[in-house]
């Protein structure tokens, strides 16, 4: 059964204290894995896409990176404005081309 | 600006009846998702249309219901059959079913009075 699994469920870090989120997966094939920020009562923000082991991708604070088995959301010295939840999705050809999201990660930086 | 607007940003349904949901893009998108959020969990599919005139059930479509009669527009029924409604509820849109940028709406945060 595919799986996406993400950790920490919440992470809580000082202004400047940088810091990685995990995603974990066991899918059978692999279309695609994304980033979503999502803020407190609102839609996802689109981030990231990553589609085969060792690939990388930056956007000012943020780098993401993707393993056979993982993908990790990177964090340089983060600021109190980065704080929100961080979804990670998936697409394999058992979800019918479909997005299958992770619970994700709480972030919060204090100032 | 293109986008997907979702209204109302929030709903109250009082027991046995039945809501709509709006949902309107005008990015051009063919595809089209309903997602319901609930804390803890993850985003889980209710309903995707690939085209006008079609759609498909997601994980969880008992008790919901949905149109796809143009191509920006695509509501979303949560019926008296939904016997646990209160929840955060999402819509997006792809360019089409293989693209891989899914841009969401704001959400309908929706409630049982």
């Amino acid at each position: 059964e595919d799986q996406v699994t993400q950790s920490p469920e919440a992470l809580r870090l000082q202004e400047g204290e940088s810091s990685s989120l995990n995603c974990s997966y066991t899918v059978s094939g692999l279309r695609g894995l994304f980033w979503y920020r999502q803020d407190p009562g609102k839609g996802p923000e689109f981030l990231f896409t990553l589609y085969s082991a060792g690939e990388e991708k930056e956007k000012e604070r943020l780098k993401a990176t993707l393993t056979k088995k993982e993908s990790f959301l990177h964090i340089t010295a983060p600021k109190p404005e980065d704080s929100a939840t961080y979804l990670c999705a998936v697409r394999t050809p058992n979800t019918g081309n479909q997005f299958y999201f992770g619970t994700g990660t709480s972030l919060t930086v204090i100032p | 600006d293109g986008g997907i607007t979702q209204s109302p940003k929030y709903l109250f349904r009082k027991e046995g009846q039945n809501v709509t949901l709006s949902c309107e893009q005008n990015l051009n998108h063919d595809a089209m998702y309903w997602y319901r959020q609930d804390p803890g969990q993850g985003l889980r599919l209710i309903y995707y249309s690939q085209i006008v005139n079609d759609f498909q059930k997601g994980d969880i479509a008992e008790g919901y219901s949905v149109s796809r009669e143009k191509k920006e527009s695509f509501p979303l029924t949560v019926t008296s059959a939904q016997k646990n409604p209160t929840a955060f509820y999402l819509c997006a849109s792809t360019f089409d079913t293989t693209g891989n940028i899914q841009y969401f709406g704001a959400g309908t945060r929706l409630s049982v009075l």
